[in-house]
């Protein structure tokens, strides 16, 4: 089955500067990579999710990149603010997409300091 | 619109009670699925429904079962709490087939003792 490994499980960055968080997946046909944004004692919050037939996608300060033939995607968060303070989760479809079945990463802690 | 509704929030349970989880969503979407969340594990599947009247395991089915009651409800039972069980539990509905994202639940904080 999938396999989805997230790096780092930590990240600190002051405000202002630019964040990146790094997922790996194992399922070559995996389609489909979702992020999601958790804040402390909430639920899990989608933010931004790419397709595979697409190599990168924007949405204002956050953007993730996808590179198929390393079997990675990564989010990008810049001009970080403390409102970004939160879990933030990758993802990717387990067996057929059409379950809508997801494999979660660890999760990375990110802190931006003010 | 509520979107994804659980209950209860919080819970404490004696080692060997049972109970059920409750999700309801007004979404009329037709995927439900059951979550655990626990420290530096992120989410991992319990059981999910694909549609109603089907439900199916995940990566952590063993000491619950579910019921996809109708469209809109989808319930996890602990037959028999354990300690190891202790953890929060999101409810979750997928949109469309064309949009593969969730919603979640608020989630529920059970604690066996």
């Amino acid at each position: 089955g999938e396999n989805v490994e997230q790096h780092p499980s930590t990240l600190s960055v002051q405000e202002g500067d630019s964040a990146v968080i790094k997922c790996t997946y194992s399922d070559s046909a995996s389609n489909y990579f979702p992020w999601y944004k958790q804040e402390l004692g909430k639920r899990p919050q989608l933010i931004i999710d790419i397709r595979s037939n697409v190599g990168e996608k924007k949405d204002q300060r956050i953007a993730v990149t996808l590179n198929k033939t390393a079997k990675h995607f990564s989010l990008h968060i810049t001009e970080t603010q403390p409102e970004d303070s939160a879990v933030y989760f990758c993802a990717s479809p387990n067996g057929s997409s059409n379950t809508g079945k997801l494999i979660f990463g660890q999760g990375t802690t990110l802190q931006v300091k003010p | 619109n509520a979107g994804v509704t659980q209950t209860p929030k919080f819970q404490v349970l004696k080692t060997g009670q049972s109970m059920t989880l409750q999700c309801a969503q007004d979404m009329n979407h037709n995927s439900m699925y059951w979550y655990r969340q626990d420290p530096g594990m992120g989410l991992r599947l319990i059981y999910y429904s694909a549609s109603e009247g089907t439900t199916d395991k995940g990566e952590v089915p063993n000491g619950y079962n579910v019921s996809r009651l109708n469209k809109r409800e989808f319930s996890l039972r602990l037959e028999s709490a354990a300690p190891s069980q202790t953890s929060v539990y999101f409810c979750a509905s997928r949109m469309d087939r064309d949009r593969n994202g969730y919603t979640f639940g608020s989630g529920t904080r059970l604690t066996v003792v």
